[in-house]
Formats: C-alpha cells, structure tokens, sequence
C-alpha cells in the first residue's frame, strides 16, 4: 500500500533549541497533510496541518513545510518546551473507492530536556 | 459539543474469543473511521464509514469488521482474537470535507 515515512524515531533536544521532524509520501494524490501530537495515555491531537495549495504554515512556534514535487513534509518546532514532549505523528491523505482515511508515519517519540 | 466517546476503555480476552467496541462520534460527524494502534507500527488504517456504509478498508484480514448505525454510531468487531491483535483501537470522527480526525481516548485490548 501507499506508504508514509517518518524520521527520525526518537529526538532528543535541550530546551530552548529547535526539532524538526521529517516525512515522505507515495501517493500523489494526497492533498492534506496533518500533523497530530500524541502525549502518554491520551488520544492523537491536530497541532497543525497544511493543504497541497499551500507551501507553509506557521502557528507560533510550530511550523509544517511542504514540497509536492519532492514528496515531503517537515514540522518544525522552536523554542521547544519540556511539555513538547510526546509522540509526534505526520499523515498524509488517502482516498479509496470515495473513502476517506489518513496514512500516518510510525511516529518521532520527542524528548525535550530543561 | 462532546468529543469521540469511545467504550470500553480497557478489556482483556483470551485468545478465540470476539470482541465489540463501540464508538459514539461527534455531533454532526457523519464519518467514523477506526485505526490500530501498536508499538511498533503507529497507526494503521483499519476501516471508514460513512452513512451507514464502509467506504474505504485498510489491509487486516476478514476477522476485523464493523459498522455503522443510523445515529452515526459505529461499532467495530474482531473474532477469533489472536495475542497480536492486542492494541489500542482509536475511533475518529469528522466532518466531510474538513480532513481533520477528531479521534477518542480509545480502546485498549490485551489478549491473553
């Protein structure tokens, strides 16, 4: 099936610095490209997300990139904070037969140090 | 508005036995889909439905099935439950057209 990869798996970075994480897609018809955050024992939550049309995306200290040609996608984050830690996953979208799904990445476990 | 209201939340199985989860989406949300996840392999599509209908499936085999009622409520059964279909099963909902998955605390099944 179409794949998502993410990279790295695990990160860690010292408060204060920057993380960015790293994803590729196969199939070219995805057209929406979320990024959901995932803290120990609790459900997957949209931080951000950037449509196909769209190049980039801020949200104060988060920001997701976008190259269609190269297929793939980048969340970065900075300034970065104890309470970043978590379980980042990127996806992107999948349409079958009308359906709707979203192919997600194994997921980058982030650690944030003080 | 509540949120994807998942149940049970916790539930242990022997090996054989079947399973039901349910899964009460958010007002509105006509699409309901369901994800697996493992340690090792993140997310994994399992099925979405959407008026009552299975639109899209991911790659699990035939024990893995579901549906969906007319209040948008979706269920989702496994039989013959096998030691690796210990998980967490995530229900999502979401408005058509919007793209973001709104998802539940989820079900988390240990097969024993």
């Amino acid at each position: 099936g179409e794949n998502v990869e993410q990279h790295p798996s695990t990160l860690s970075v010292q408060e204060g610095d920057s993380a960015v994480i790293k994803c590729t897609y196969s199939d070219s018809a995805s057209n929406y490209f979320p990024w959901y955050k995932q803290e120990l024992g609790k459900r997957p939550q949209l931080i951000i997300d950037i449509r196909s049309n769209v190049g980039e995306k801020k949200d104060q200290r988060i920001a997701v990139t976008l190259n269609k040609t190269a297929k793939h996608f980048s969340l970065h984050i900075t300034e970065t904070q104890p309470e970043d830690s978590a379980v980042y996953f990127c996806a992107a979208s999948i349409v079958v037969n009308s359906g709707y799904a979203l192919n997600f990445g194994k997921g980058t476990s982030l650690l944030v140090t003080p | 508005k509540a949120g994807v209201t998942q149940t049970p939340r916790y539930l242990i199985k022997t090996r054989g036995q079947q399973v039901t989860l349910s899964c009460s989406p958010i007002s509105g949300h006509r699409s309901v889909s369901w994800y697996q996840q493992t340690p090792g392999q993140g997310l994994q599509f399992l099925f979405e439905y959407f008026s009552e209908t299975q639109r899209n499936k991911g790659n699990f085999p035939g024990r893995f099935s579901g549906r969906q009622f007319s209040n948008s409520r979706s269920e989702m059964n496994v039989s013959t439950l096998e030691l690796g279909d210990s998980a967490l099963y995530l229900c999502a909902s979401t408005l058509l057209g919007s793209g973001e998955l709104f998802f539940g605390e989820g079900s988390r099944l240990t097969v024993l």
